[in-house]
């Protein structure tokens, strides 16, 4: 059974960075076809997809946010991490972890974390 | 990065089908045949319903269908049940190794 949980600061204010660790079970990273994604939902409106990483460290980027997201593993840990610099109220949302395989489902994330509330202060 | 698009909403009676439209280019819903669709209740996770345009994960009714035609694919819900009543957004792998979600549908049963 695959879980995964967010983990990370509630609220941070203007200009900081942002440090949020997905921690997961039920699959390893060292294993071919694995990947975790970051998904960012603010308060009332649509789902927008951050940034993927495939167990072989291939990492993909919203354009949006290419230059700034940065996403890493740590496959002894099970965790994933994602890196958000310069946060600004208008990232403030709720951050959802999810899992991929690119072996089936393809494309789509069939688990879900419950996600974590950041709220960015002026 | 433009999302795909979704009409803000659509309603239905219990018992009669539905469907939602997801329009995109064809970099994206047009272009590859990695679409998805994912249901979303008031404070929860999103759910998966259907991948890879029509494909259902196991354990999910078969009253939700998925299709393509163009850059527009679509979801329809049939036999229309309250616990239907949810968010509903489609994505779909966008060129250059990237996703992209869509704006949202919200569903109401009436």
């Amino acid at each position: 059974q695959i879980t995964l949980k967010e983990s990370g600061p509630t609220l941070v204010k203007a200009t900081q960075t942002l440090t949020l660790t997905c921690t997961f079970s039920g699959f390893s990273l060292s294993t071919s076809g694995e990947g975790v994604g970051w998904i960012r939902q603010p308060p009332g409106k649509a789902l927008e997809w951050l940034a993927l990483i495939y167990w072989d460290d291939d990492k993909r980027y919203t354009p949006s946010l290419k230059s700034s997201l940065t996403i890493t593993k740590d496959t002894s840990k099970n965790q994933v991490v994602l890196t958000v610099p310069n946060m600004d109220p208008v990232d403030t949302a709720k951050y959802y972890c999810a899992h991929r395989s690119s072996r089936w489902y393809r494309g789509a994330f069939d688990i879900w974390g419950q996600g974590t509330m950041v709220t960015v202060s002026s | 990065q433009s999302a795909l698009t979704q009409p803000a909403s659509v309603s239905g009676s219990p018992g009669q089908s539905i469907t939602i439209s997801c329009t995109g280019t064809s970099s994206d819903v047009g272009g590859y045949n990695f679409v998805s669709w994912y249901q979303q209740h008031p404070g929860k996770a999103p759910k998966l319903m259907i991948y890879e345009v029509s494909n259902r994960p196991s354990g999910v009714s078969n009253r939700f269908s998925g299709s393509k035609s163009g850059n527009t694919a679509s979801l329809t819900i049939s036999g229309l049940q309250t616990e239907d009543e949810a968010d509903y957004y489609c994505s779909s792998y966008r060129s250059r190794n990237t996703d992209v979600f869509g704006t949202g549908t919200k569903v109401t049963v009436l």
